[in-house]
């Protein structure tokens, strides 16, 4: 089972600021298949990168996708007041598909 | 409109059995798989296992292997998941998900791009 380790756990930042999100994997994760999703209290988690870096319909261009083998990162180029929530990586290349434990981006 | 409606909100004690439901509509529901992921009060996703309701090959995660059964009727669009003998470990809000790969001769692994809103399920004598 592949582990996803995500970092900071919790990233305190002003709207407009840049967001930096990083997801290390234990195993490279097969072809990129590595999505991030956005949760915010009380909703279902939506998704926002898939394949490492396509963005799912309807997603705004801030938030963009890199990355390969190991090492992922999801980048919010200027945030939103919108944006605070919590953001988890999930892998899907190989079963079980695994989560990692979620970053909260909250506002300073 | 694509969307995956669950079933209401659930109180059980610990013992019972529990079936709740992820009824799929604006789509194929035979041509995607569709999986379940648990959150526990306060905590992050957890990956239960999904099926393929076009045959209904079902894979689950070790985790939840033999804790839990994932279904699928295809005859109405919904998938299940459920349990024999809830406890109160099980107390968490399950939501399902439909992964966006198109199944034609084989099915790509993928995302999950449509959630469920969830269904709250608390066990407590």
């Amino acid at each position: 089972e592949i582990v996803l380790t995500q970092s900071p756990g919790t990233l305190s930042l002003s709207p407009g600021e840049g967001a930096t999100l990083s997801c290390r994997a234990s195993q490279s994760v097969s072809r990129s298949y590595l999505a991030w999703y956005q949760q915010k209290p009380g909703q279902a988690p939506r998704l926002l990168i898939y394949d490492a870096s396509s963005r799912a319909t309807g997603i705004p261009d801030r938030f963009s996708g890199s990355g390969s083998g190991t090492d992922f990162t999801l980048t919010i180029s200027r945030l939103e007041p919108e944006d605070f929530a919590v953001y988890y990586c999930q892998q899907y290349g190989s079963s079980p598909r695994t989560f990692g434990q979620g970053t909260k981006v909250e506002i300073k | 409109e694509v969307q995956l409606v669950q079933s209401g909100a659930e109180v059980k004690k610990p013992g019972e059995s529990l079936k709740i439901s992820c009824k799929a509509s604006g789509y194929s529901f035979t041509s995607n798989w569709i999986g379940w992921v648990r959150q526990m009060p306060g905590k992050g996703l957890e990956w239960m296992g999904f099926i393929y309701p076009g045959d209904s090959d079902t894979r689950y995660s070790p985790s939840f292997q033999g804790q839990v059964t994932i279904s699928a009727d295809k005859s109405i669009s919904t998938a299940y998941l459920q349990w024999s003998s809830l406890k109160a470990s099980d107390t968490a809000m399950y939501y399902c998900a439909r992964e966006m790969g198109y199944c034609t001769t084989f099915c790509p692994d993928s995302a999950f791009d449509i959630w469920g809103q969830g269904t709250m399920v608390t066990v407590s004598s």
